[in-house]
């Protein structure tokens, strides 16, 4: 298996502008988690998905950020309009058990 | 004015010794903890994990002991090796989600 498959691995995008980030959970996986990665902050839950059902968006910022899970080997997270403080590392994970997640190698989002 | 970033614990290890990284965590209740590994440019990756009903647990090179009593974590690496320079983070299984642990960073001395 190719593991968690994240894309783009970098992004470099301007303030307002929408950006659109991409995961491919590991096959048979019915858990999805996104995750945000700063330097401030640390490694932060964003929202969590089993079953492609959203189950707790909580840590999802603000209404500026959306994410979707169309089906079992597809999610997304857009941020529009995105800001120069959302830059950071996003991270997707997935697992058949909610307490060992497979990472992807992250996507860097750098707005400016 | 200036961002301040958070200070990550640093532990800095001769190459060939043992290093031993702690993690206090919060939750009496948790009842699973894991070690996570992140390489520079990468994403966590998982090293090993503990049930709350074990107070020890090895791997390959790596052990977990885990003290209840007044809620620590330790990862015990043996033999060092320039590969193992990562930060690491411990987490606990608190309802469905995974309480993160704020990282420490290896450093490996030649």
């Amino acid at each position: 298996d190719a593991g968690v498959i994240q894309s783009p691995r970098h992004e470099v995008t301007e303030m307002g502008q929408e950006v659109t980030l991409r995961c491919k959970p590991i096959s048979g996986h019915n858990s999805l988690f996104w995750y945000r990665q700063t330097m401030m902050r640390g490694l932060e839950l964003l929202i969590y998905f089993n079953n492609n059902v959203p189950i707790d968006d909580s840590g999802m910022p603000e209404d500026r950020f959306s994410a979707k899970m169309p089906n079992a080997s597809f999610s997304t997270l857009k941020i529009q309009p995105s800001e120069p403080r959302d830059s950071a590392v996003y991270f997707c994970a997935s697992s058949l058990r909610v307490d060992m997640a497979f990472f992807g190698q992250g996507t860097r989002l750098t707005v400016v | 004015g200036e961002s301040v970033g958070l200070h990550l614990p640093t532990l800095s290890v001769q190459e060939g010794d043992n290093s031993i990284i702690n993690c206090a965590y919060s939750n009496s209740a948790s009842d699973y903890f894991i070690w996570y590994k992140q390489e520079s440019g990468k994403g966590p990756q998982f090293i090993i994990d503990i049930r709350s009903n074990m107070d020890k647990r090895q791997g390959q090179r790596v052990t977990v002991l885990l003290n209840k009593t007044v809620k620590h974590l330790s990862l015990q690496i043996a033999a060092t090796q320039p590969g193992d320079s990562a930060v690491y983070f411990c987490a606990e299984n608190s309802n469905y989600q995974l309480i993160w642990g704020a990282g420490t960073k290896l450093i490996i001395k030649p």
